[in-house]
């Protein structure tokens, strides 16, 4: 199968910060995707970027389809920003996270 | 418009039981996809159900096994429930797989097996 390596595996960030995550795939991958795991549980959606740009308010993804990876920059972080970051490809595959924690 | 509902949220079960765990897929759905999160990791993916058959299948024992109904809900068994299967457990739903839609959790079942 496909490995999926997301870095940083852990970040603490003082509120107001930016930060850059990452994500690296071993292969082409389709349905490219970005979600936030709240403390719950529940994966929330915030990005589907199988290639280009997009933004939404203080966030916004890259993905670069032909050397297999994705960024997600987070910018102004807030507290609420707090929590696991996945990525996944094909909707099969997702990375082992990054865990966010945005300090007041 | 309902998003997807998973039940129970949460479950204990004694080694060796069986369990069921239900989705119902957001409206307009047909897709349904089964994850199983340990703690610390990502979701791992189980199978995933379409026109009820199952399309998709992860590296998981035949102890799982699946079904989709004709409304689209789906269910997921585990048998002979060994420790390890201790996880969250989350069900996914999307809509026409093929054109690449994007995938929509539920709030997923935290089973305990003791």
């Amino acid at each position: 199968g496909i490995q999926v390596e997301q870095s940083p595996p852990d970040l603490i960030l003082q509120e107001g910060a930016n930060s850059t995550l990452r994500c690296n795939f071993s292969d082409s991958v389709n349905n490219l995707q970005w979600f936030h795991q709240n403390p719950w549980g529940q994966l929330i959606n915030l990005f589907y970027i199988p290639s280009g740009t997009k933004q939404n308010g203080r966030l916004s993804a890259t993905t670069v389809a032909t050397e297999r990876y994705s960024l997600l920059y987070i910018s102004s972080s807030q507290t609420t920003d707090s929590g696991v970051y996945f990525c996944s490809g094909n909707q099969f595959y997702f990375g082992t996270g990054t865990s966010l924690t945005v300090i007041p | 418009d309902a998003g997807v509902t998973q039940s129970p949220t949460h479950l204990i079960k004694t080694r060796g039981q069986q369990v069921t765990l239900r989705c119902s897929p957001k409206s307009g759905h047909d897709t349904v996809s089964w994850y199983q999160q340990a703690l610390g990791q990502g979701p791992q993916f189980i199978f995933q159900y379409y026109e009820e058959e199952e399309r998709q299948r992860g590296n998981f024992p035949d102890r799982f096994s699946g079904h989709q109904f004709p409304n689209y809900s789906s269910e997921l068994n585990v048998n002979a429930l060994l420790l390890g299967d201790s996880a969250l457990y989350l069900c996914a739903s999307s809509s026409d797989l093929s054109s690449g839609n994007t995938i929509y959790f539920g709030e997923g079942s935290w089973l305990t097996v003791v």
